[in-house]
């Protein structure tokens, strides 16, 4: 069965420190791959998205950046962090172009101080 | 891509039936309908997708109208645990499926 793991599950980060968050899919091949973010009490708002290796689109121009260097990897990072940063960011896996249904992660709750 | 306007919140009781509407007016021929139950700390779950009349699983059904510029989300016998955020989304099938969540739908079910 597909399983997708995300690290860390919280952070707390100081303004200006960089970011590293990833996120990897298991039991499938050649996903497309998703980050979200979500502040409190909001919906969740698609950050960036990936159709295969080396192949990334931004939908939010923001500090963020991602990166696929694996089949089953996405990472997301940032250089330094803004306090809006904070949030709960999900990565989220969909079989293909023929399904709609994704499957989302757990989450890393982001706390910038 | 399609927006949908869904209400911000509902209120229930265990056993009733809850419907939840979404209006997408200017929804496109290639788009499909798709609902997402979210907790609180934890990432949406799928629940149910459709293009037109009418889908149904074991936990939901959606109803489609002919003109597909609105979608209900029926939730039949709900309980505590139904109590969650509800999306609804119109996928654009052409465009590697992005998903655009609204603000959604907070359902509270009450003893």
């Amino acid at each position: 069965s597909q399983t997708i793991h995300q690290w860390p599950a919280t952070l707390v980060q100081p303004v200006g420190s960089p970011l590293s968050l990833e996120c990897t899919v298991e039991g499938t091949s050649n996903p497309n791959l998703y980050w979200y973010r979500q502040a409190a009490g909001r919906g969740l708002q698609l950050l960036f998205y990936s159709v295969g290796i080396g192949q990334i689109s931004s939908e939010v121009p923001q500090n963020l950046s991602a990166s696929r260097p694996q089949d089953r990897q996405f990472i997301l990072s940032s250089k330094k962090l803004l306090l809006s940063d904070s949030g709960f960011y999900l990565c989220a896996w969909m079989a293909g172009e023929l399904s709609y249904e994704q499957y989302f992660g757990p989450g890393t709750r982001l706390t910038v101080t | 891509l399609a927006k949908t306007t869904q209400p911000i919140s509902m209120d229930s009781y265990e056993g009733q039936e809850v419907n939840i509407t979404c209006s997408h007016n200017n929804i496109a021929t290639n788009d499909y309908i798709t609902w997402y139950q979210q907790f609180p700390s934890q990432g949406p779950r799928f629940i149910i997708q459709g293009y037109k009349t009418k889908v149904t699983n074991e936990v939901a059904s959606l109803f489609i109208p002919a003109d597909r510029k609105s979608s209900t989300l029926s939730l039949p016998r709900v309980s505590l645990s139904d109590t969650a955020v509800y999306y609804c989304l119109v996928v654009f099938s052409g465009g590697y499926n992005k998903l655009i969540f609204g603000a959604g739908t907070r359902l509270a079910v009450h003893p």
